[in-house]
This record gives C-alpha cells, sequence and structure tokens, in this order.
C-alpha cells in the first residue's frame, strides 16, 4: 500500500465554489505530481513539483492553483469552479534524484461541479 | 498529444489465455513503466524497464521495449479475473524534465 493519501474521495458542490483537494504522502517524496483523468481516458499532468517552493505548470492548462509549503503535502486549489472542471484528479508522488523511480498514487478525488 | 499510446483500447479475453497490450511512443526516453488502474482507482506500479534493457519479466508479467521502434509491450500471461483493469504505459523523457508522461490505456476485460 502506498503512503499517499487524497482527500475528499468524492465531492459534488455548485458552480463559483472555491475548493481545495488535499494530497498528503508520508514517503518524504520530493517530487509530487496532480494528474486530472476524465473517465475511461488518459491522464493529463496539471501541476508538478521538485520540493518546496517549487511548483510547475504541466501538459494541460487548467484553472487550478497548487502550492508545496511542506514536502508532505500538495494541495490543489480551484477557486471558482466551474461544471467543466468535473473530472477525476490524482495526486501522486515519487523519489527526487534518482532516474528509475516508480510513482505511488493516491485514490484520486472525483469531482462533480453541478 | 500525449507521448504514449495504447493499443489496443480495449481487450476481452477468457481467463487463462494471455493479453498483450502495446504502447508507443515519441521521444527519448530514460525508463518505460506500466501501470494497472482499477475502476475509479488510483493507478499502482507494475513494472519498470530501462532504455537499455530490452525484455524484463515479474511474475506473469512480461515487458518488451524495442527503442528503435519506439515501442513496448505488455504479456500478461495465464490471465485471471481479477486483472480486469486498465494498463497505461507511462515514460520519462530524457533531459531535465523528467516528468512521467502516461498514454492513453489499454481496458482489459477477463471473462470467467
Amino acid at each position: 500500500e502506498a503512503d499517499i493519501y487524497q482527500t475528499p474521495r468524492y465531492l459534488v458542490i455548485g458552480t463559483g465554489k472555491k475548493i481545495t483537494l488535499e494530497c498528503s504522502q508520508t514517503m518524504g517524496h520530493d517530487k509530487m505530481y496532480w494528474y486530472q483523468q476524465d473517465p475511461g481516458m488518459e491522464l493529463h499532468l496539471i501541476h508538478y513539483s521538485y520540493g518546496v517552493n517549487s511548483t510547475e505548470k504541466g501538459d494541460l492548462s487548467s484553472e487550478s492553483t497548487v502550492s508545496r509549503i511542506r514536502t508532505e503535502h500538495f494541495p490543489l486549489t480551484l477557486e471558482s469552479a466551474r461544471p467543466s472542471h468535473t473530472s477525476q484528479y490524482l495526486c501522486a508522488s515519487s523519489r527526487k534524484h534518482a532516474l528509475d523511480t516508480e510513482a505511488f498514487f493516491g485514490q484520486g478525488t472525483r469531482l462533480t461541479v453541478v | 498529444s500525449q507521448q504514449g499510446e495504447e493499443d489496443p483500447q480495449a481487450l476481452s479475453i477468457q481467463e487463462g489465455e494471455n493479453a498483450t497490450m502495446n504502447c508507443s511512443y515519441k521521444t527519448s526516453i530514460n525508463n518505460l513503466q506500466w501501470y494497472r488502474q482499477n475502476s475509479g482507482r488510483g493507478l499502482v506500479h507494475l513494472i519498470l524497464i530501462r532504455s537499455n534493457e530490452r525484455e524484463k519479466h515479474s511474475g506473469r508479467l512480461r515487458v518488451t521495449l524495442d527503442t528503435s521502434k519506439k515501442s513496448s509491450s505488455l504479456l500478461i500471461t495465464a490471465s485471471r479475473a481479477a486483472d480486469t483493469a486498465s494498463y497505461f504505459c507511462a515514460t520519462v523523457k530524457s533531459g531535465s524534465a523528467r516528468q512521467l508522461t502516461f498514454g492513453s490505456g489499454t481496458q482489459l476485460t477477463v471473462l470467467p
């Protein structure tokens, strides 16, 4: 079992609300990632971090923002949710300095914006 | 567009048969990884093959890598109903970015 946790697992909110998806890992990993995945579809990298105070945008443009104030914590925030944000959001982490390193995934947050 | 593309998109086989999934990618890589995802869950790492390796085994899994063709295959032997899941390949590109980029996945259904 991977020691990476996402909360909440499921979230249904109204349009215009501000939300924060939480992701925490206890493995001391420097690298953390957020992926967006529609059901049955590919994963799109939306944000990543190589360590504290390091955040970068991924390949897929996203209106979300992230922060990395602590190594173990990598929250994702949507300032004003819209129905187009409905998707599954997956958080992952891996060790920083090794090239041959697997990523560990959380269980995901399924977000529905109504 | 995505770095990796899996083929086929969906595969349905009987329990006990072998399942083969293919992955093609576009750029030079450091390594290629295969992950499994059960419906509605996160991904679980299965196996990693380095760019200087051609074949790797792990239990009922066999992975091949052909860097000249920029392709990889995942073979699951003696499949079980519990193998039903989506399978994704992911690559770590050469160079400084070192992001993990996923393909579109193959949905495998193993019928009992």
